[in-house]
């Protein structure tokens, strides 16, 4: 079974730093793109972050650029969220969530970025 | 940005009834599109990709439609399992990936 543990979430005041972890098992983690994901309280979700298998590529939405870095360990099967300069408006819980790996159709890769396994979830206040 | 919209905001069912989600993309997302169900204090689960794909474990009870701008999700007979809220996804034209703002399912 999938499994992914997110910790390292916590009370900060504005400006501050937090480094999120989670932790993966039951699946070959070095296989995966990851993501993180967040929901204010009462609100919906909003994507913040994506890293390839390989941790080559990474993306980021706007809300977070410049301020937070994405990075994993794949020999500790480990993701991680370095956020800085944290503002009052990064109050959330945050998601590491799993995209499936790509599909290969002959010469074609088809790659996919929708969720196919989430966290429970870590709980950044900043306040 | 692709801009999803997700209507009714909130859709009042009894149990047994059916329920018709919406889910609009403000640019065409093909049948790049996903749907997932988030309970109270609990993460989202997929329900569907692809548009029209079941998730392992989904009941048959769901189904998506679409392509394009335009995209349904289905729940054939509600569950009392299944109120909460749905919220629909595209991955075609990212970065940054979109989420509509949900539709909550309550019962009537």
């Amino acid at each position: 079974e999938v499994y992914l543990v997110e910790s390292g979430g916590g009370v900060v005041q504005p400006g501050g730093s937090l480094r999120l972890s989670c932790a993966a098992s039951g699946f070959i983690f070095s296989r995966y793109d990851m993501m993180w994901v967040r929901q204010a309280p009462g609100k919906g979700l909003e994507w913040i972050s994506y890293i390839s298998s390989s941790d080559t590529t990474m993306y980021y939405a706007d809300s977070v650029k410049g301020r937070f870095t994405i990075s994993r360990d794949n020999a500790k099967h480990s993701l991680y969220l370095q956020m800085n300069r944290l503002r009052v408006d990064d109050t959330a819980v945050y998601y590491c969530a799993r995209a499936p790996p790509p599909t290969i159709y002959g010469v074609v890769t088809h790659y996919y970025f929708y969720m196919d396994a989430w966290g429970k979830g870590t709980t950044v206040t900043v306040s | 940005e692709t801009v999803m919209t997700q209507s009714p905001a909130t859709l009042s069912v009894s149990p047994g009834e059916g329920a018709t989600l919406f889910c609009r993309a403000s640019q065409s997302v093909n049948d790049n599109l996903a749907w997932y169900q988030q309970k109270h204090g609990q993460p989202p689960r997929l329900l569907i990709y692809a548009a029209s794909t079941r998730a392992i474990g989904i009941p048959a009870r769901f189904s998506g439609s679409g392509s394009g701008t335009e995209f349904t999700l289905t729940i054939s007979s509600l569950q009392s399992e299944d109120f909460a809220v749905y919220y629909c996804q595209q991955y075609n034209n990212w970065p940054p990936l979109t989420f509509g703002g949900g539709t909550k399912v309550e019962i009537k």
